[in-house]
């Protein structure tokens, strides 16, 4: 059974990096065409798709945050991770690990993990 | 980025009724978009996926049309367990963007 579970801190600054992993079991990283990616969701709001990231090459970022979005892929751990700079308390949200199969919408997502930005 | 307008944004109704739920994209999309319900405190979980294939396990009085730019979902015989928010998701185009959600409460 295929499984994520986002981690990573669940308080930051103004100005940090927020960096978060997804650690996947049940499939491995690499296996299929598969596209890995990142969701958030502000309390009480909808959903924001941040990008993806393909394990064998490539990545696509949402615009409105592809100047500080970086995504990475660890398959030894077969892990994948997110990092937002320059946060800012607009970046509050639950941050959700999500699996895309190629062509298609999501398929399985992560319990989702509270990132809160604050002075 | 393709728009997604979702409506209506909350409606109330009761156990056993028809709900219908709409999605418009701003460009055609084929049928490249999914059907989605979160409950609070939890992550979406998929209900349709290709506007009109129902999930494994999903009950059937969820079903799902449209083709272009205009789709539907319709939860018929609605059951207490289908009081939530859904949200429609298009993968045509990245961004992948969502519609602003649909909130089901009881009437």
């Amino acid at each position: 059974q295929v499984q994520l579970q986002e981690s990573g801190p669940g308080l930051l600054k103004p100005s940090q990096t927020l960096s978060l992993t997804c650690t996947v079991s049940g499939v491995s990283i690499t296996s299929g065409s598969y596209y890995w990616s990142w969701i958030r969701q502000p309390a009480g709001k909808g959903l924001e798709w941040i990008g993806r990231i393909y394990p064998r090459g490539g990545t696509n970022y949402n615009p409105s945050l592809r100047s500080r979005v970086t995504m990475s892929v660890d398959t030894s751990k077969n892990q994948f991770s997110l990092k937002l700079s320059s946060v800012t308390a607009a970046d509050t949200a639950v941050y959700f690990c999500v699996r895309l199969p190629a062509g298609k919408d999501v398929d399985y997502w992560g319990q989702g993990i509270l990132v809160t930005v604050s002075s | 980025d393709i728009q997604m307008t979702q409506s209506p944004s909350s409606l109330s109704a009761s156990v056993g009724d028809r709900v219908t739920i709409t999605c418009r994209a701003s460009q055609g999309i084929r049928n490249d978009l999914g059907w989605f319900q979160q409950k609070p405190g939890k992550a979406p979980k998929r209900l349709i996926y290709t506007a009109s294939n129902l999930q494994s396990g999903v009950p059937s009085r969820f079903s799902g049309s449209g083709s272009g730019t205009e789709f539907t979902l319709t939860i018929s015989n609605l059951q207490p367990e289908d009081f939530a928010t859904y949200y429609c998701l298009q993968h045509n185009t990245y961004p992948l963007t969502f519609g602003g959600g649909t909130k089901v409460e009881i009437k």
